[in-house]
């Protein structure tokens, strides 16, 4: 597709459930990564791969988030047994290149799944 | 750690004003810089960026951001706002360390341009 793509855009989970966010990169971006964004805040790194190794984790709040990206492509969040404080949205982003300060470096952003925790 | 600073979370003018937002980084090494704008019901997009060169960066629909190494800041600025500039806006900074292009992003400033 054009664009980073999310699904679903919307998720509602009871308390204690487990869900999983989908992300579709822009074909042949290496870079990927997962940001979560509070409601009035700026979006928050969660998690960085390069193709299909996962090379930062540092921003994952808890052991229930996990992520994976098994193909160098398409990646999921999933985080188990849902809290009230992971209402959020989540983003994804993916850019083409894997080093720092290049031309091609620009992050593409999908549009966020937005979950609910009740 | 790298954190990013913006003031006056709400920003309300009319059209034709001008507009200025501040953004302030704490990271002292080499970094990039960029600004984001997402549009009610939209995705983030990105509106301009610095890595080096001329610290007077141009953007599109007529942003522009100085880069002052000395003050450590990146302030979005443009000259005469239309409606269709109501948006919030993200400062973020990624540093050359951390090997990666990971963002650390400000809290945003809501703008609403009254017609």
């Amino acid at each position: 597709g054009a664009g980073v793509s999310q699904s679903p855009r919307y998720k509602v989970a009871k308390r204690g459930q487990d869900v999983a966010l989908r992300c579709d990169p822009i074909s042949g971006h290496v870079s990927l990564f997962w940001y979560q964004q509070a409601l009035g805040q700026g979006p928050e790194f969660l998690t960085y791969f390069q193709n299909e190794a996962q090379l930062d984790k540092s921003g994952l709040p808890s052991d229930r988030f996990f992520a994976e990206r098994p193909e160098g492509s398409v990646s999921t969040l999933k985080i188990q047994r849902t809290q009230q404080e992971d209402s959020a949205v989540y983003l994804c982003a993916s850019s083409l290149v894997a080093r720092t300060g290049g031309l091609n470096t620009e992050a593409f952003f999908g549009q966020g799944t937005r979950l609910t925790v009740v | 750690a790298q954190s990013v600073s913006q003031h006056n979370h709400h920003v309300i003018l009319s059209e034709a004003a001008s507009l200025e937002l501040g953004c302030n980084y704490s990271y002292g090494g080499t970094v990039n810089l960029f600004w984001y704008v997402q549009y009610p019901g939209q995705h983030l997009q990105l509106l301009l960026k610095y890595f080096s060169g001329d610290p007077l960066v141009k953007g599109i629909k007529g942003f522009e951001a100085e880069f002052i190494k000395s003050k450590f800041s990146f302030n979005l600025r443009k000259p005469s706002v239309q409606w269709s500039d109501t948006a919030e806006y993200f400062c973020a900074v990624s540093s050359r360390p951390h090997g990666n292009n990971r963002l650390a992003f400000g809290k945003g400033n809501q703008v609403v341009v009254i017609p």
